[in-house]
C-alpha cells in the first residue's frame, strides 16, 4: 500500500521567512492533494497536483510535483501568522482504482513567530 | 450552504458504551467517507460509501460500523467503545469515487473514551 512521509513534522519560523514542507511517496503519485488544518477545524483544500513537473501557486503558497511523481513540496513565501496550522498531503491510488481512497501523510505543524 | 455537517463536535464516553457520530451533507455528493486523525499518524480511512446502500472498509475498519440509507447521511457507529478509539473523526464527501477532485471535510468530532 502507498505511504506518504512528510518532513519536517514540526516547523517554527519567524514571520516573514520562507519555508518548505516536503511530502515523499513510496509509490508513483496519481493525484497529490495539499490540505491545511487549523486547530478545532476541518481540512481546507489548498491545491491538487497531477502531472510530473506540475507547479501551482495561490497567493504566497506554491506546490510542486517532481518529474518522477514521487515527491511534492509546499513552499510558503514571506510567511504570515495566518499561515500557521497543520499541513497535510494526501494521495489516491489513481482514478481507475478509486481516486478518493486517500492516504495521508502524518502532517507538518507550522508555527509562525511574530 | 452548510456543506458537510458533523455532530456532535465533542463527546466523552465510557469504555463499552455505544454511540453514533453523525455526518450530513447537502451537496448531493455520491461519495462519503470517515477518517480518524491521531497524533503523528495523519488521517486514516475507516469506511467509505460510493452511494446510497453501498459501503466498504478502509484502512482501519475494526470496531466501527456504517450504513448509507440516503445520499445525505453517513453515520459512523461505535458498538462498544474502547480507549484506542479516542481520536478526532472527520467525515468527507466528493462528487464520485472515481473523481480526482478534492474532498470536502467536516469540522470533526473529538471523541474521548475513558
Amino acid at each position: 500500500s502507498q505511504e506518504l512521509e512528510q518532513s519536517p513534522q514540526s516547523l517554527i519560523v519567524q514571520e516573514g521567512k520562507n519555508l518548505t514542507i516536503n511530502c515523499t511517496s513510496s509509490k508513483t503519485l496519481y493525484g497529490l492533494y495539499w490540505y491545511k488544518q487549523k486547530y478545532g477545524e476541518g481540512l481546507i483544500f489548498l491545491m491538487m497536483l497531477q502531472k510530473g513537473g506540475e507547479e501551482k501557486s495561490h497567493e504566497k503558497i506554491t506546490a510542486k510535483l517532481d518529474e518522477k511523481k514521487q515527491q511534492s513540496s509546499l513552499h510558503i513565501t514571506a510567511s504570515q501568522p495566518s499561515h500557521a496550522g497543520i499541513y497535510l498531503c494526501g494521495a489516491g491510488p489513481g482514478i481507475i482504482q478509486g481516486a478518493q481512497k486517500l492516504v495521508f501523510g502524518q502532517g507538518t505543524r507550522l508555527t509562525i513567530n511574530p | 450552504n452548510a456543506g458537510v455537517t458533523q455532530t456532535p463536535k465533542f463527546q466523552v464516553l465510557k469504555t463499552g458504551q455505544s454511540m453514533t457520530l453523525q455526518c450530513a451533507q447537502d451537496m448531493n455528493h455520491e461519495y462519503m467517507s470517515w477518517y480518524r486523525q491521531d497524533p503523528g499518524m495523519g488521517l486514516r480511512l475507516i469506511h467509505y460509501s460510493v452511494g446510497a446502500g453501498i459501503t466498504d472498509q478502509g484502512e482501519v475498519p475494526n470496531g466501527y460500523n456504517v450504513s448509507r440509507s440516503t445520499t445525505e447521511d453517513f453515520p459512523l457507529r461505535l458498538l462498544s467503545a474502547a480507549p484506542s478509539q479516542t481520536s478526532v473523526y472527520f467525515c468527507a464527501t466528493q462528487t464520485g469515487y472515481y473523481s480526482n477532485q478534492p474532498q470536502h471535510f467536516g469540522d470533526g468530532t473529538r471523541l474521548s473514551i475513558l
